[in-house]
């Protein structure tokens, strides 16, 4: 079956500390990718999505995620996270032509001031 | 940006009752509508798919006659849970795609609504 994989349950960072979240989809053929980010209380909202072209994609509040065909991954990264970024993130693959998001199991950041 | 708003936000039932929830894009159509069930610390699990004017498509184990759904116009989607149970308390969250960017695979989330059956 076709599946999403997030490695990290639960991170813990400090400040200014860098960031990165793995992502691993099971699909072999083309694949659109998002990263979701859900707030304490908030709903789920959309930080960044990949469909084609440039592997390296930049979304908002300074994430950026870098599709690498070759390892199906599908990575999240900021240089420096602030305490703001506490949150939960998913990682999300649709196949291209199809439209049922598959999500991850989420990974919780928590980023201490 | 889109608007997808969820109402309840919280409601609170005793067991046997019917419950419905209703999930609405604010600021453009949606064709297509998703539900889904949010487990405590679990990801999202796709219940089934709501198709504007037609029936809604159910993922493998979701049972369409207790989560009934309706998808009357293309800003209104609702889900009915009959005969509520302590069982199907649940976050459930709906998501919609927006019918002019249908190509776009991205879908737009609602606030989600917890329900508690007791």
């Amino acid at each position: 079956a076709q599946s999403v994989s997030q490695h990290n349950h639960h991170v813990i960072l400090s400040e200014a500390a860098s960031l990165e979240l793995g992502c691993n989809y099971s699909y072999g053929g083309t694949v659109n990718l998002f990263w979701y980010v859900q707030y304490p209380g908030q709903h789920l909202q959309l930080l960044l999505k990949y469909f084609s072209g440039d592997p390296l994609v930049k979304g908002i509040k300074g994430f950026e995620a870098e599709f690498i065909k070759s390892k199906f991954s599908f990575n999240l990264r900021k240089p420096s996270v602030q305490w703001s970024d506490t949150a939960e993130y998913f990682c999300a693959a649709v196949p291209w032509g199809g439209n049922k998001l598959v999500f991850g199991a989420g990974t919780i950041l928590r980023v201490k001031s | 940006g889109a608007v997808v708003s969820q109402h309840p936000s919280r409601v609170i039932c005793k067991s046997g009752t019917s419950v419905k929830i209703e999930c609405r894009s604010l600021d453009f159509q949606a064709t297509t509508m998703f539900w889904y069930r949010q487990f405590p610390k679990k990801s999202l699990m796709l219940m089934a798919t709501s198709n504007e004017g037609s029936k809604a498509t159910y993922e493998q184990g979701v049972e369409k006659d207790k989560f009934l759904i309706n998808h009357a116009s293309l800003t209104l989607s609702t889900l009915t849970v009959t005969s509520a149970h302590p069982e199907d308390s649940s976050f459930y969250i709906c998501s919609a795609r927006d019918r002019a960017g249908e190509s776009d695979n991205e879908q737009f989330f609602g606030p989600g609504t917890r329900l508690t059956v007791l």
